[in-house]
């Protein structure tokens, strides 16, 4: 079975603060993506990677940085977070074109 | 811009009842499609993946189709349970990329 975790379930950080979100999977996969879900706005793809440090600028990469320096993590870094950067932020892989798996998801709060 | 749709948005059924819930997509230039269940502050759960060249797939009580041309999918779901309930999703890739387009889901309720 595939496996993609994330760092927290859970986490509330101060405004201003850098931010890291941690994923990992464990299929050799060689594409990761992180997304963002909001109410009313569905999953908005932030950033993608197809290869180790490759990334690609998704739908909404503003305020947002990424990280791949080995094939199974992939990490998202909020430089400065801010309140509008609250959200569930998800984490996925996939192997080729095939099908996306995603992780339990991040439930991020910026206060 | 790939826009996808789906109707209704929110449905309430009680147990047992066979239902469909649909998704649309603007370009049919699509690659596969994908369907995917999540519950409440949980993350996506891949339920069936069909190719642009399938007409449809099936796993136990979940069938979904594909009509390319008309831009069209639909989940069948028999005899539904009140473990069913969830955010139901779909999402297409298109052919010149890895990234998805998401609908914004359909909120499934199954009453005992």
């Amino acid at each position: 079975d595939v496996k993609v975790t994330q760092s927290s379930r859970y986490l509330v950080k101060r405004t201003g603060e850098k931010v890291f979100l941690e994923c990992v999977q464990d299929m050799d996969h060689e594409n990761m993506f992180w997304y963002r879900q909001d109410p009313g706005l569905g999953l908005r793809l932030i950033y993608f990677s197809y290869d180790v440090k490759m990334k690609e600028k998704g739908d909404i990469p503003e305020g947002y940085s990424v990280s791949r320096e080995k094939k199974e993590r992939f990490s998202l870094i909020l430089e400065s977070a801010s309140t509008n950067q609250t959200s569930m932020y998800l984490c996925a892989s996939s192997l080729r074109a095939r099908e996306q798996y995603f992780g339990p998801g991040t439930r991020l709060t910026v206060t | 811009k790939q826009e996808v749709t789906q109707i209704p948005a929110a449905l309430s059924v009680p147990e047992g009842e066979n239902l469909v819930l649909n998704c649309s997509f603007t370009d049919s230039a699509i690659y596969n499609l994908q369907w995917f269940r999540q519950d409440p502050g949980k993350g996506l759960t891949s339920l069936l993946l069909i190719q642009s060249s399938q007409r449809e797939q099936t796993s136990g009580r979940l069938n979904a189709s594909l009509d390319k041309s008309s831009g069209r999918s639909t989940l069948y779901i028999a005899a539904s349970q009140p473990g069913d309930s969830a955010t139901y999703l779909c999402a297409v890739k298109e052919t010149s990329g890895s990234r998805l387009t998401f609908g914004e889901g359909t909120q499934l309720t199954v009453n005992p």
